[in-house]
């Protein structure tokens, strides 16, 4: 495909449910990343990835988000025992190489996550 | 850790104007400061790049300052069109580091 996707666009899960949500990068990207967006906010970052390599994942803001990418192209980020305050606009970003931004990230449209 | 503050409300201009835009951080000094522009219901997409030892970076309609003195950056778009209506997000990266720093977004609305 020409650009990043995402799939589900919308999920909305009851609370303690577990969800995965899914990133297609961009063919031969090496990197990786993960953010969340709350309402109203700019993208965090969640975690990153080289390859098939979890590099950094220091803004996982709990043991609950899980995420991996174990063939080097898809990744997956998994929510456990969802809570309401999960519920944000998970964006997925790959870029060419694994040179440290000298190079465009590219966004996908992003999973709007609701947990009622 | 880093702040970085972009104006919270919106920013109306008339078509035709220049819409400026201002991002300023705590702290130390990024090696590059990028700006993005996110559509509704859309993942951002990258617009500039400016690095430390730049000044100014431009692109079209659109120009980066970047002042590390007084730790801000400011971003214009000349002869401004209503499909330049968006947020736009000011974000930081340093050079050891391999995730960005967004900053809340500014939402721009240009009138005709």
């Amino acid at each position: 495909g020409a650009g990043v996707s995402q799939s589900p666009r919308y999920k909305v899960a009851k609370r303690g449910q577990d969800v995965a949500l899914r990133c297609d990068p961009i063919s031969g990207h090496v990197s990786l990343f993960w953010y969340q967006q709350a309402l109203g906010q700019g993208p965090e970052f969640l975690t990153y990835f080289q390859n098939e390599a979890q590099l950094d994942k220091s803004g996982l803001p709990s043991d609950r988000f899980f995420a991996e990418r174990p063939e080097g192209s898809v990744s997956t980020l998994k929510i456990q025992r969802t809570q309401q305050e999960d519920s944000a606009v998970y964006l997925c970003a790959s870029r060419s190489t694994g040179q440290t931004l000298q190079e465009t990230q590219y966004f996908g449209p992003g999973t709007r996550l609701l947990v009622l | 850790s880093q702040k970085i503050e972009q104006n919270s409300e919106a920013l109306n201009i008339q078509e035709g104007k220049t819409a400026t835009l201002t991002c300023n951080y705590t702290n130390y000094s990024p090696a590059y400061l990028q700006w993005y522009r996110q559509d509704p219901g859309r993942g951002p997409v990258f617009l500039l790049l400016i690095r430390e030892n730049e000044k100014e970076k431009r692109k079209e309609r659109l120009k980066v300052t970047f002042d590390t003195t007084l730790k801000q950056s400011l971003f214009h778009i000349t002869a401004s069109q209503p499909a330049d209506s968006a947020t736009y997000l000011c974000a930081l990266s340093y050079s050891s580091a391999s995730k960005i720093i967004f900053g809340s977004g500014t939402r721009l609305s240009i009138r005709p």
